[in-house]
């Protein structure tokens, strides 16, 4: 199995709404990752997970929270979000055995998000 | 600033023909990677060029490395309908870490049946 699974496809949300998103694999990779991607744009790097602790943060607001309640699971929690946060919002996982392995990552399929 | 840059930013060609893709990069590195996007989905890893190889083959896929020029191009040849998606190259940040990389702005090719 190497598919990682994003729920939902789809999300609209006010800004004063709380809304999580969620990341599955089950490919036994330790590190887990959130990306950000606006349309037309490649996709920038949020958050990554090794080992189900938090290794980088790359000075995301903190209106994005993310969790990794355990080595199979990811979250994003979602908080007074702003229209600009609209986005595909992207997961990925790797290995943590080795430097290439660990360059490769495997993305889920995303959830768009709308922000009114 | 972004660590890989790509051109052409679009690329328009008929099925059966060869694409070339460039991407250029500013820093050490310790691997090259290239991915695919179709519309709105997530991204697939295409292949993987270490900093001391020079050229990967995987199928219809050729990817070239020049170091001393901080540069790397992927050739689809062959080219099919199905061919048409966005086209990343990633680099990593030349340290041990191995996970914190970055995507270059990406290549839109469009194969025309």
């Amino acid at each position: 199995d190497t598919e990682v699974t994003q729920t939902p496809k789809h999300l609209v949300m006010g800004m004063t709404n709380k809304k999580s998103l969620k990341c599955e694999q089950h490919m036994g990779h330790r590190a887990m990752y959130w990306y950000k991607q606006k349309a037309k744009k490649p996709p920038e790097l949020m958050f990554v997970y090794s080992y189900e602790k938090l290794s980088i943060n790359e000075s995301v607001p903190s209106r994005f929270s993310p969790e990794c309640p355990n080595s199979s699971l990811l979250n994003l929690h979602l908080h007074a979000l702003q229209p600009e946060d609209s986005a595909l919002y992207l997961c990925a996982s790797s290995q943590e055995e080795d430097l290439v392995a660990k360059n490769i990552q495997y993305f889920g399929a995303g959830t768009r998000l709308s922000v009114l | 600033s972004q660590q890989g840059e790509e051109d052409p930013q679009a690329l328009s060609i008929q099925e059966g023909e060869n694409a070339t893709m460039n991407c250029s990069y500013k820093t050490s590195i310790n691997n090259l990677q290239w991915y695919r996007q179709n519309s709105g989905r997530g991204l697939v890893h295409l292949i993987l060029i270490r900093s001391n190889e020079r050229e990967k083959h995987s199928g219809r896929l050729r990817v070239t490395l020049d170091t001393s020029k901080k540069s790397s191009s992927l050739l689809i040849t062959a080219s099919r309908a199905a061919d048409t998606a966005s086209y990343f190259c990633a680099t990593d940040r030349g340290d041990n870490y191995g996970q914190n990389f970055v995507f270059g702005p990406g290549t839109r090719l469009s194969v025309l049946p």
